[in-house]
């Protein structure tokens, strides 16, 4: 099966720096990778996606890029706000199966005002 | 919110209580899910349904049982737990089972097992 490598566990940036996380992937089939945020108290919610055919998706502080070759993807928030300040998970599946979410272990991000 | 709800919240139970965890989505979606989150662990997906047929079932133990009596109920009846099975249950829904469908989830039930 998938498995999904998350980098780094936890993250401290300072406000208005910009943060990455980084994920892996190990199934060359999996083609659709969502990137959830978790904050205290509440359940995963998905902040942006990207299939693989596209390399890039970008929505407004927001980034993923996806490296099919390498099977890595990366998540990037720029000009950090301490709202930003929670767990990011990413997830991988395989577009023509299942709707099954294979996800890393989590990355729990730190804004310092 | 999402428009999933989970209830109860939080819960403790003994290992030879019987408690239910119930799941309600007012989103319309045709499948839903039950997710274990442990700490420093990923996401582990327990049981899928679509169109409120069992789909999935990845080896969880029989001391977890669900049901789901349409598609927009989703419960986990839980009895003779393990101290192990202390966790936050994630209940998520989707539109369809297809894969790249967005899953929406619930804010969890916080369980711990005395």
């Amino acid at each position: 099966g998938e498995n999904v490598e998350q980098h780094p566990s936890t993250l401290s940036v300072q406000e208005g720096d910009s943060a990455v996380i980084k994920c892996t992937y190990s199934d060359s089939a999996s083609n659709y990778f969502p990137w959830y945020k978790q904050e205290l108290g509440k359940g995963p919610q998905l902040i942006i996606d990207i299939r693989s055919n596209v390399g890039e998706k970008k929505d407004q502080r927001i980034a993923v890029t996806l490296n099919k070759t390498a099977k890595h993807f990366s998540l990037h928030i720029t000009e950090t706000q301490p709202e930003d300040s929670a767990v990011y998970f990413c997830a991988a599946s395989i577009q023509s199966g299942a709707n099954n979410l294979f996800f890393g272990t989590g990355t729990r991000l730190t804004v310092i005002p | 919110e999402t428009g999933v709800t989970q209830t109860p919240r939080h819960l403790v139970m003994g290992m030879t209580n019987k408690k239910s965890l119930k799941c309600e989505q007012h989103l319309g979606h045709n499948a839903m899910y039950w997710y274990k989150q442990s700490a420093k662990k990923p996401l582990e997906l327990m049981f899928v349904y679509s169109l409120e047929e069992r789909v999935e079932n990845n080896s969880v133990p029989s001391r977890f049982s669900p049901e789901c009596p349409n598609s927009s109920h989703l419960f986990l009846h839980l009895h003779t737990l393990q101290p192990e099975d202390s966790a936050l249950y994630l209940c998520a829904s989707s539109q369809e089972r297809t894969a790249g469908e967005t899953q929406y989830f619930g804010p969890g039930t916080r369980l711990l097992v005395l």
